[in-house]
Parts: structure tokens; C-alpha cells; sequence
């Protein structure tokens, strides 16, 4: 069965601080994987995308890791900010472009002034 | 508990036609269902917002008159790719936040349509 795990589930960091949030997977025949942010009653927003033969992407203070053979990816948030406070969840898709997404259930950070 | 279906699971169809594809929240109800798209090696994208009783939300270059939204009860809400072309195939998912907490939100499978 494919699943996504992410640790931790809630995370509460002081103002400034570097961090690292995981993601893992139980089948490493990935298509690609991707990280969004959910903010409370808000839609999901994309934040990096990561096709199955990258390593990494990078965007503004945010950097995703993709390591297929251990089955995990890391997100990266350098110098965080009370407005990074949100749920970051890691989605993988099976199965090539005409697959299937799985989410993971979501890391719930909190970034305290 | 906090399932969220979506039908059909996959579609394929002709140029003009419209396709309806189904989201249901089967043992809750859900306030407010998101409904995604994504397309080949790209991200999932947010498409609109759909309240129960009221017009969607829709995020801007979405067309609301091609994409037409309809969330009748607390745990159906239906999306309408009208007049479908092929630029229109893609991955379409929904998701449903309960009622009960908004800062959730639960994915359906998602449903694959093929305009050909």
C-alpha cells in the first residue's frame, strides 16, 4: 500500500529560526512530489514541486529535498516568519502523469513573534 | 471516517461535450469543497472554493463559465467542464474541509479526464 507519513504532525518554532519538516514514502516509484501550504478554511497553495529525477528545488526561503531510494523528502524553511504559521502537507504521484495523488496528513507549524 | 469521494474516477470523451464530475463527503458534511487540477509535470492548483448555497469562488484565470460549480448540499458539490476541449484533460481533485473544522481538509482520489 502506498502511503505518505509526515513528522512531525505539529511544530512550534520561535521567530527566526531554521527548520525542517519531513515527508516519507512507502513506494519509491515516485512520479513526482510536491509540498503545499494550507491555511486555515484556504485552498491548498503549491510551494515546490519535485519531478521523480530532481534532487532538489528551491524557491525563496524554501527547499525541498527528494532522496527516492530512502523513500523521503525534507522541506527546508530558513529564517522563519510568524506568517510561514500554517499546515504543510507532501503529496506523491504513482502510477506516471496519469496517476494517482496520496497526500500526506500535514505538518501544523507554528512560528511564534 | 472523513471520506471524501470523487465520480467518476476517469472520463474520456469528445471535443464540445460537458462532463460532470461528482464530490461527495460520505460521512460528513462539508461547509466548503476545494476543487484542484493539475496537469502534466505540474503542480496541483487551486482552482475555486465552493460554499454550500452560494456562488463559487473562483481563482483568477479560471473561467467560471467553463468550469461550472454547483455545491447544492453539505456533501455534494459538482464541477461542470462545459463545451470540454483537450486542453481541458487533466487531473481533477476535490477536497472537503467538515463543517465541524474548517482547518481541515480531506482529498478525494481525484478523477482523470481525457478530452479527445
Amino acid at each position: 500500500k502506498q502511503e505518505v507519513t509526515q513528522i512531525p504532525a505539529a511544530l512550534s518554532v520561535p521567530e527566526g529560526e531554521n527548520l525542517v519538516l519531513n515527508c516519507s514514502f512507502t513506494d519509491s516509484a515516485i512520479y513526482n512530489l510536491q509540498w503545499f501550504r494550507q491555511d486555515p478554511g484556504k485552498g491548498l497553495t503549491s510551494l515546490l514541486l519535485i519531478q521523480s529525477s530532481q534532487r532538489e528545488q528551491t524557491s525563496g526561503r524554501l527547499n525541498a529535498s527528494l532522496d527516492k531510494s530512502s523513500g523521503r523528502s525534507t522541506l527546508y524553511i530558513a529564517a522563519s516568519q510568524p506568517g510561514d504559521s500554517a499546515t504543510y502537507l507532501c503529496a506523491v504521484m504513482y502510477g506516471g502523469s496519469q496517476g494517482n495523488l496520496i497526500f500526506g496528513k500535514g505538518t501544523k507549524l507554528s512560528v511564534k513573534p | 471516517g472523513a471520506v471524501v469521494s470523487q465520480h467518476p474516477s476517469r472520463v474520456i470523451c469528445k471535443s464540445g461535450t460537458s462532463v460532470k464530475i461528482e464530490c461527495r463527503s460520505l460521512d460528513f458534511q462539508a461547509t466548503t469543497m476545494f476543487w484542484y487540477r493539475q496537469f502534466p509535470k505540474q503542480s496541483l492548483m487551486l482552482m475555486a472554493t465552493s460554499n454550500e448555497g452560494s456562488k463559487a469562488t473562483y481563482e483568477q484565470g479560471v473561467e467560471k463559465d467553463k468550469f461550472l460549480i454547483n455545491h447544492a448540499s453539505l456533501t455534494l458539490s459538482t464541477l461542470t467542464v462545459t463545451s470540454a476541449h483537450p486542453e481541458d484533460s487533466s487531473f481533477y481533485i476535490c477536497s472537503a474541509s467538515p463543517t465541524s473544522s474548517h482547518n481541515e481538509q480531506f482529498f478525494g482520489p481525484g478523477t482523470r479526464l481525457t478530452v479527445l
